[in-house]
């Protein structure tokens, strides 16, 4: 596609329920990023892949957050066990190359808006 | 830690005057680059430095870069309503930003 796609837009769910986030980044990036960001807040990072390389999970706030990217494309963030601190807009970003090409220029999805009620 | 700590946090000018915003990082890079983010969505990369450069310019935008002191500067000329946004910094890692600038500009 012609930009980063993230799905669903927004999502409300029940506390304590499973949510499942998706990105579907610019073809050919094989790096790729999730982010969350909270109310007026910067941008936290979650989790990092790098083409066929173990991600780095080092941004995840608990075992309740896991992601996969099959195929070195789309990826999936899911949320366990949904809490209420866990509301936030998710962003998913996309690069051409790793931190170390000197390319750098990642490309942001719109982010989803999570609620947990 | 975090990468890319901008100051300052707010920022609040009259369109027309120049708008400028800080960033300092701890690590050696190869590249910083400067995000914009309205509304609280997606990111919009600006302009992208490298570590041989000191200065680098676009559009409206001026980027300087001092490896010395780990920091750069974004520099924002003859502002606009339209620029009010947040600015984010980021090393190439692209794994760490900071809170950002929240930038107003009054018409």
């Amino acid at each position: 596609g012609a930009g980063v796609s993230q799905s669903p837009s927004n999502k409300v769910t029940e506390k304590g329920k499973d949510v499942e986030l998706r990105c579907d980044p610019i073809s050919g990036h094989t790096a790729l990023y999730w982010y969350r960001q909270s109310l007026g807040q910067g941008l936290e990072f979650l989790i990092y892949f790098q083409g066929n390389s173990a991600p780095d999970k080092s941004g995840l706030p608990s075992d309740r957050f896991s992601a996969e990217r099959t195929g070195g494309s789309v990826s999936t963030l899911t949320i366990q066990r949904t809490q209420q601190e866990d509301s936030a807009v998710y962003l998913c970003a996309s690069s051409l190359a790793g931190p170390l090409t000197g390319q750098g220029k990642a490309f942001f999805g719109q982010g989803t808006r999570l609620t947990v009620v | 830690s975090q990468q890319g700590e901008e100051d300052p946090q707010a920022l609040s000018i009259q369109e027309g005057e120049n708008a400028t915003m800080n960033c300092s990082y701890k690590t050696s890079i190869n590249n910083l680059q400067w995000y914009r983010q309205n509304s609280g969505r997606g990111l919009v990369h600006l302009i992208l430095i490298r570590s041989n450069e000191r200065e680098k310019h676009s559009g409206r935008l001026r980027v300087t870069l001092d490896t010395s002191k780990k920091s750069s500067s974004l520099l924002i000329t003859a502002s606009r309503a339209a620029d009010t946004a947040s600015y984010f910094c980021a090393t190439d890692a692209e794994r760490r930003f900071g809170a950002g600038t929240r930038l107003t500009v009054k018409p």
